[in-house]
C-alpha cells in the first residue's frame, strides 16, 4: 500500500504569512496515461465534512481562494498557503487516488 | 450542483450488521469510482474501501482492517452506493463518508456508526 506522510503535524503561522505543508508518497503518484498526479487536498474544520482545495495535486477545486496553491510530482508534494487567514484554521489531508486511497496523516494548523 | 447524500448510521452492537446508503445526484455517477471513508472520533481519515464504475468491471477493494466484513455495492440505476457491514467492532465507531473521486473530488456529510455493548 501507498504510504503518504505529512510534515509537520502542526503548523502554528502568523495572520498574513505564509503556510507549507509537505505531503511524501511511498510511490510515484504520477500516472503517464493522462500524465497526472493523483493526489488531492483537503481541509477539515471541526464538525464539517473534509473540502476538497486542490486535485490533480496542483488544481484548484471551484471556489477556492488562490491562496491556496498545490504543487510538486512524482512524489513529492506541497500545499501553501500564500498568507494565512483567521478562517483557514483547520487540519488538512493529503488523499493519493492513484492505487486502492490512503490518506495522509493530517496536519494541525493554528493562528500563532 | 453535486450531492451525496448518506444515511443508515446507527447504535449497534459488537457483532452486530449495518448497511449504510449513498445517495448521489448531479454528477455522472455511474462512471466514478466512489469510495467509502471513515473518521473515529478525534482522529484522522481512513479509506475504508472502494468500487469501481461497472463499465471498469465494479471491482471492489477494501482497506485491510475491513476486509471480509465490509461489502460495497453500487446501483447505477438509482444512483446509490452502498456499504454492508457485518461483525461490528467497537473500533468501528466513526463518521462514514461516501466520497466520489471525480474530477474534484465530492463527500458527502457523512453518517454517524456506534459499535458499543
Amino acid at each position: 500500500d501507498i504510504v503518504l506522510t505529512q510534515s509537520p503535524d502542526s503548523l502554528s503561522v502568523s495572520v498574513g504569512d505564509r503556510a507549507t505543508i509537505n505531503c511524501k508518497s511511498s510511490q510515484s503518484l504520477f500516472s503517464s496515461s493522462n500524465s497526472k498526479n493523483f493526489l488531492a487536498w483537503y481541509q477539515q474544520k471541526p464538525g464539517q465534512p473534509p473540502k476538497t482545495l486542490i486535485y490533480w495535486a496542483s488544481t484548484r477545486a471551484s471556489g477556492v481562494p488562490d491562496r491556496f496553491s498545490g504543487s510538486g510530482s512524482g512524489t513529492d508534494f506541497t500545499l501553501t498557503i500564500s498568507s494565512l487567514q483567521a478562517e483557514d484554521v483547520a487540519v488538512y489531508y493529503c488523499h493519493q487516488f492513484f492505487t486502492t486511497d490512503t490518506f495522509g496523516q493530517g496536519t494541525k494548523v493554528e493562528i500563532k | 450542483e453535486v450531492q451525496l447524500v448518506e444515511s443508515g448510521g446507527d447504535l449497534v452492537k459488537p457483532g452486530g450488521s449495518l448497511g449504510l446508503a449513498c445517495a448521489a445526484s448531479g454528477f455522472g455517477f455511474s462512471n466514478a469510482y466512489m469510495s467509502w471513508v471513515r473518521q473515529a472520533p478525534g482522529k484522522g481519515l481512513e479509506w475504508v474501501g472502494r468500487i469501481a464504475p461497472t463499465t471498469d468491471g465494479g471491482t471492489t477493494d477494501y482497506a485491510a482492517p475491513v476486509k471480509g466484513r465490509f461489502s460495497i455495492s453500487r446501483d447505477d440505476s438509482k444512483n446509490i452506493l452502498y456499504l454492508q457491514m457485518n461483525s461490528l467492532r467497537i473500533e468501528d465507531t466513526a463518521v462514514y463518508y461516501c466520497i466520489a473521486t471525480t474530477a474534484p473530488p465530492h463527500w458527502g456529510q457523512g453518517t454517524l456508526v456506534g459499535v458499543s455493548s
